[in-house]
This record gives structure tokens, C-alpha cells and sequence, in this order.
């Protein structure tokens, strides 16, 4: 059974600091997505990652996929309270084979 | 461009009544469609899937159905509600032959009581 862990669960910061999460898996994924969702609203994707190694930057977001396409890294620089939300990953071969994460909480304080 | 509504927004319903939550997608044709649902503030748990009118795919046996009457509209569905039915539910759209990216509806928060 393919499965996804992300951590940390909770994470609270102050505005301007950098904090990075996690998505890691024991088996392989064709590609990985990140999304993030607001309370009371449906998760928007942020990012796809396909190749080992990967680097995508999304102004002051910066996704890595892992060289051995097992795991995943989220890293915000300079945090701000916009910011806020769940922040879930997934990754499969497929959509109806997306393997999801439990999620990420993050909450930036002003 | 392409959008995705789901309705009602919040929905309370009494043990034993029945459910339908529609979704609607514009802009697109032949997309794959998929029901999901999501306990509090945590990840989605993949319900039905489909990938045509008429098709549709069950991941996880239940009291709830889903049905595909038109190519942009899905249809979830429950005769006889449980407690446990509560939760958030998600609608989303993905393109045939695409990266997987998915494109989620608002949302719907059922309450069971």
C-alpha cells in the first residue's frame, strides 16, 4: 500500500520567518502535486512535479521532488499571513490512483 | 475558461434522510470527474470517479452512490444518510490524459445529527 506522510501535522510561525514541509513516501510516484486549501473551500493546486530532482519555484514557494521521486519538500521564504492554510500533497500514476497526504497545517501570525 | 460549482454549500440533514449533492463543470468537455470527502482539517479520501456519462467507478463501499446523468454534471447521492456520512465534500475535474492535476469545487459540508 502506497502511502504519503507529511509533516510536521501543525505549524505555527511569525510572519518573515522560512519554514520547509514534508512528503514522504517508502514507495516511488510517477509525479507528485501540492495543494493548498483555506478553510471552508477546495484544495488549488500549487505545483506538479514529474522529474527526479526537480525544482519548481513559485515566488517565495520552492517545491523539490526527491531524486528518487519518493519524496517531496515545501519551502517558504519570508512567510506571510496569506500563507496560511492546509497545504496537502498527492502523487500517483493517475488521477483515480492519487495517493494523498494527511496534510500540513500552517498558520503565519502577523 | 473552466469552472466547477457545487451545491448546496452546507447541508443539515436528519439520520435516515435522503442526500444529493450536484456539481457542475463549464468549459471543458469530456472531463474525469470525482467525488471526494475530507474529515477535519485533514487529507481526501477518494469516493467515486468517472470517466464518461454513465461510468462511474466506487473506491470505497458505502450507503452513498454517484451517478453521471451528462458529460459536466455529477450527482452524489444517499437514500438513507448516517452519522458517519458528515464531512466535507469535495467535487473536481481533471483533463483526459493530463498530469493529474485536479481542479476541485467549493465544497459542500454536510451535518448528519
Amino acid at each position: 500500500t502506497q502511502l504519503l506522510e507529511q509533516s510536521p501535522q501543525f505549524l505555527s510561525i511569525q510572519e518573515g520567518e522560512n519554514l520547509t514541509v514534508y512528503c514522504n513516501s517508502s514507495s516511488v510516484f510517477s509525479s507528485l502535486q501540492w495543494y493548498r486549501q483555506e478553510p471552508g473551500e477546495g484544495p488549488v493546486l500549487l505545483v506538479t512535479v514529474v522529474t527526479g530532482g526537480e525544482v519548481k519555484k513559485l515566488k517565495r514557494l520552492t517545491f523539490q521532488f526527491g531524486d528518487a521521486r519518493k519524496d517531496s519538500s515545501l519551502h517558504i521564504t519570508a512567510a506571510q499571513p496569506g500563507d496560511t492554510g492546509l497545504y496537502l500533497c498527492a502523487g500517483g500514476k493517475s488521477n483515480y490512483q492519487l495517493i494523498w497526504g494527511a496534510g500540513t497545517k500552517l498558520i503565519i501570525k502577523p | 475558461s473552466q469552472t466547477i460549482h457545487q451545491w448546496p454549500a452546507t447541508l443539515v440533514q436528519p439520520v435516515g434522510s435522503p442526500l444529493s449533492l450536484e456539481c457542475t463543470v463549464e468549459g471543458t468537455s469530456n472531463p474525469n470527474l470525482y467525488w471526494y470527502r475530507q474529515a477535519a482539517g485533514r487529507g481526501l479520501q477518494l469516493l467515486f470517479y468517472s470517466v464518461g456519462i454513465g461510468q462511474i467507478s466506487s473506491e470505497v463501499p458505502q450507503n452513498l452512490s454517484a451517478s453521471r446523468p451528462q458529460d459536466r454534471q455529477f450527482i452524489l447521492s444517499s437514500k438513507k444518510l448516517l452519522l458517519s456520512d458528515s464531512g466535507f465534500y469535495l467535487c473536481a475535474w481533471s483533463s483526459l490524459g493530463s498530469a493529474g492535476e485536479l481542479f476541485f469545487g467549493e465544497g459542500s459540508r454536510l451535518t448528519v445529527l
